[in-house]
C-alpha cells in the first residue's frame, strides 16, 4: 500500500516551459487535492476533485490546469511556468465524497523551481 | 486566505519537556485538525476534534478545542528528538462548501 505517490519529486523548468506533475492514490479515495506550500504562507489549495469526473478551482488556481483521469490519478499542469509558481506541491486524498474535511493523506511532495 | 494561525512560528525545547503550540482562527467550525510535517516530507494526520469536544488525547498528544474563543492548542509530552517537525493547525469552516484551511505552521525543535 504506497498511498498517495506523485512524481517528478524534482523539477527545475524555464519560464514559460509546461510540465505535468502526476499524482496517484491506492487508497480507493474519492476526493484528491493540489496545493502548493511557500515559506511563511502555510498550504494553499489549487485545485480538488470531489470524485472521479470533477474537479473545482481552490484559493489559487491561476496559472493552473487539472485533470482527474480515473478514481487514482489527479494531474496538475503547468500550461507556461512562471517564476512565481516555484514552490513545493503536495497532492492529497481523502474518503469521502464531497467531505473535504476528512482527514487528508499527503504525499511526498514536488519541489518545483521556474527559472 | 488563512484560517488558522499558529503560534509560536517556533519553538525550541529540551528533550523530556513538554511543547505547546496554539491555533486561532477566524470564523466558525465543524472541526479542526492537526498535521505534521517533517523536513521536506509530506503532512501526515495527528488528531481531529470536533467542534462539539473541549479535548481529546492521543498518545503524548492532548488537543484542546475553545471555541467561544475560536483557539486549539496542541500539547506533546516527553518530547523526544523525533518529534522536530513542523505543525500545522487545518480548520473546516462550517459554512457553503469550504475546505480545510491550513495555518502557517510552528516549527519545533527537540534539543537532545
Amino acid at each position: 500500500n504506497a498511498g498517495v505517490t506523485q512524481t517528478p519529486k524534482f523539477q527545475v523548468l524555464k519560464t514559460g516551459q509546461s510540465m505535468t506533475l502526476q499524482c496517484a492514490q491506492d487508497m480507493n479515495h474519492n476526493s484528491m487535492y493540489w496545493y502548493r506550500q511557500d515559506p511563511g504562507m502555510g498550504l494553499r489549495l489549487i485545485y480538488y476533485s470531489a470524485s472521479e469526473g470533477t474537479t473545482d478551482k481552490g484559493e489559487v488556481p491561476n496559472g493552473y490546469n487539472v485533470s482527474r483521469l480515473n478514481k487514482r490519478e489527479f494531474s496538475l499542469r503547468l500550461e507556461s511556468a512562471a517564476p512565481s509558481q516555484t514552490s513545493v506541491y503536495f497532492c492529497a486524498s481523502s474518503g469521502g465524497y464531497y467531505i473535504h474535511t476528512d482527514t487528508q493523506y499527503f504525499g511526498p511532495g514536488t519541489r518545483l523551481t521556474v527559472l | 486566505s488563512q484560517q488558522g494561525e499558529e503560534d509560536p512560528q517556533a519553538l525550541s525545547i529540551q528533550e523530556g519537556e513538554n511543547a505547546t503550540m496554539n491555533c486561532s482562527y477566524k470564523t466558525s467550525i465543524n472541526n479542526l485538525q492537526w498535521y505534521r510535517q517533517n523536513s521536506g516530507r509530506g503532512l501526515v494526520h495527528l488528531i481531529l476534534i470536533r467542534s462539539n469536544e473541549r479535548e481529546k488525547h492521543s498518545g503524548r498528544l492532548r488537543v484542546t478545542l475553545d471555541t467561544s474563543k475560536k483557539s486549539s492548542s496542541l500539547l506533546i509530552t516527553a518530547s523526544r528528538a523525533a518529534d522536530t517537525a513542523s505543525y500545522f493547525c487545518a480548520t473546516d469552516p462550517n459554512f457553503g462548501n469550504e475546505k480545510l484551511t491550513f495555518g502557517t505552521g510552528t516549527r519545533l525543535t527537540i534539543i537532545p
